[in-house]
Formats: C-alpha cells, structure tokens, sequence
C-alpha cells in the first residue's frame, strides 16, 4: 500500500511564476491536510480538504493560494506570483474517511524554492 | 489558537535516556501527537495521547497531563538513527487541525 505521495519533491521557480503542488493520499483516504514549514520552524498548517470539499482553509494566505481536491486525481496546492518568502517545505497529509483520524500520515513534501 | 513550547535542542549519549518535554495553551483540545522528522524528510508518527499517563511503545513512552498542559517524548537506549527532529503537536477541538511546535533537534553523540 503505496504512502501518500508527493510531486515535485523539488520545485524551482522564478519570482512571479506559479507553482503547482500535488498531493496524492493514502489509498482509502479522503481527508486531505496542507502544512507549510519554513526553515527553523515548525510546520503550519494551511488548508484542510476532503473530496471536491474545502472544509477548513483558515491558516492560507488570503491571497495568491488556493487549494482543490477534485473527485478524481491528487489534491493540488496552486500558488500564483510567487514571492521569495513563499520558499519552504510544504507538506501533505491524509487520513481515513468517516473519523478525522488519530494519525495524520505526511507525504514527503515538496521543496519550493523561489528566485 | 495554540501556542506549544519545546525546547530548540538537546543532545544525548547513545544508549542514554533523554525526556523531550512539550508545554501547550490551547483554546481547545483533542489529542497530543509525538512525530519523528529526520532532516529532509517526512515527519512520522511515534505516538498519540489523549488521556492523561503514560503510553509506551518500545524504546519510546509519551506522557500526558491535560491539567497541566504538560507532555515529554521519552526515548531510552539512543541510537544514532534516533537523531532527529522531535516534533509536538496537538489537535484542536474541531478533531482535525494539527498545531505544531517548532520541533526539538536531538543528536545522539557516540
């Protein structure tokens, strides 16, 4: 049973592109959790989303994130005009279906770095 | 909100104890999770309390007081493997967000 999955691992872009990040959960998960950690920090979360739901999208910058999970295919994480202080670590995690879960499974994130 | 507090560092013998210790303020409170995160990789689950005592799991024991707002990640007989980011974290009342904090560097000296 493959983990949750994450691509790119790597990501470079150029101040003003766009990133796209994808999330592919756990097999039977339909919970779906976005974390940020920046260099020396702790990982923040960002976007809570079950299928074609955003559920709870409270910790996102108001401006340039958004989030989706369609019925079919990875969760994506799409920031627009990126910045330098958008460089971080970002992470995805899944869980069960029908109880939130005890345990959050993290996929291995995706490395933006922007220049 | 939340607001979690761990120490930056700590470093430690192999075959040694080291208590990880993890003070929280919350406005609401469902469980305390312990992750293991090595340096660019993953964090992984190691344990979850969310009734007061104790929880042993091997090398590694989690503690809870909720009056206190007090946890510690024990971990016994180091190995190398074992230096890591230690990472506590709680879940909010809402049963689903995970609040963070900053994460406990161990290194485990030979």
């Amino acid at each position: 049973n493959a983990g949750v999955m994450q691509n790119p691992r790597h990501l470079v872009r150029r101040r003003g592109q766009e990133a796209r990040l994808r999330c592919s959960p756990m097999k039977g998960h339909s919970h779906v959790y976005w974390y940020r950690q920046l260099p020396e920090e702790g990982l923040k979360f960002m976007v809570y989303l079950q299928k074609e739901n955003i559920i709870d999208e409270s910790g996102m910058p108001k401006e340039r994130f958004s989030a989706e999970f369609p019925k079919e295919g990875p969760s994506i994480l799409r920031i627009q005009q990126v910045v330098r202080g958008d460089s971080a670590a970002y992470f995805c995690a899944s869980s069960p279906p029908g109880k939130s879960g005890d345990e959050q499974y993290f996929g291995p994130g995706t490395r933006l770095t922007v220049t | 909100g939340q607001n979690i507090d761990q120490p930056t560092e700590m470093t430690a013998t192999e075959g040694a104890i080291v208590q990880i210790n993890c003070t929280y303020q919350t406005s609401g409170f469902n469980g305390l999770f312990w992750y293991q995160q090595h340096a660019g990789e993953a964090p992984t689950f190691l344990s979850y309390n969310v009734l007061d005592g104790l929880e042993e799991k091997g090398r590694f024991s989690s503690f809870l007081s909720r009056s206190k707002g007090y946890s510690y990640l024990l971990l016994k007989e180091l190995q190398m493997k074992d230096s890591a980011s230690y990472l506590c974290a709680v879940r909010d009342r809402n049963d689903y967000k995970l609040s963070f904090g900053a994460g406990t560097t161990v290194t485990v000296r030979a």
